[in-house]
């Protein structure tokens, strides 16, 4: 596609439902980001995806966060047993860059989660 | 500690009114810097990338450039469509993830 897509725009979950984002990257990116952003705040690193593999999941903030991309494109950020701190927009990012090598990430447009 | 602040967190302008944003890092060995903008409700939209102190970027009413400390996004003679968060990232020496400031919302009153 022409950007970084995220489904579902937003997400009201009860406290203790398990949920799962999605991401659909630029196709040929190579990397794949999920930050985490407060309201007022700068995004925050969760995850990072070279291709398939994890390469650094160093932001997941608890064992409920579990994140997949098992064919190199599409991306999945599950969250179980939902809590109200999880109330956050998750962006998900791709970039042509390949390992530690610097390159621009481009950003989807968010999933808004909403825990009551 | 690998660190990015930017200054000030809000500002509002004239339309017309020049100004500049702020973005100091720290981090060793700085590998490259990114400006995106942010619109309500959107995902950050890739502005600039600088890698070297003395790199300068412009693109229409934007320019940002780079020292070995800091970088400055500035606007010249903004427009109300201006109206958005800017936000400075860099990736931190080795590892994978960008480090985000917390943004500078700029408001341009016509």
């Amino acid at each position: 596609g022409a950007g970084v897509s995220q489904s579902p725009r937003y997400k009201v979950a009860k406290r203790g439902q398990d949920v799962a984002l999605r991401c659909d990257p630029i196709s040929g990116h190579v990397s794949l980001f999920w930050y985490q952003q407060a309201l007022g705040q700068g995004p925050e690193f969760l995850t990072y995806f070279q291709n398939e593999a994890q390469l650094d999941k160093s932001g997941l903030p608890s064992d409920r966060f579990f994140a997949e991309r098992p064919e190199g494109s599409v991306s999945t950020l599950k969250i179980q047993r939902t809590q109200q701190e999880d109330s956050a927009v998750y962006l998900c990012a791709s970039s042509l860059r390949s390992g530690t090598g610097v390159a621009e990430a481009f950003f989807g447009q968010g999933t808004r989660l909403t825990v009551v | 500690e690998d660190q990015v602040t930017q200054s000030p967190e809000a500002l509002r302008l004239q339309e017309g009114e020049s100004s500049s944003l702020n973005c100091s890092y720290t981090v060793s060995g700085l590998r490259g810097l990114f400006w995106y903008r942010q619109d309500p409700g959107k995902g950050p939209e890739f502005l600039f990338t600088l890698y070297s102190a003395g790199e300068e970027k412009e693109k229409e009413r934007l320019k940002a450039t780079l020292t070995k400390k800091e970088s400055f996004l500035h606007i010249t003679a903004p427009k109300p469509e201006d109206s958005a968060t800017y936000l400075c990232a860099v990736p931190p020496s080795g590892g994978y993830k960008y480090i985000f400031g917390t943004g500078t919302r700029l408001k341009v009153l016509a």
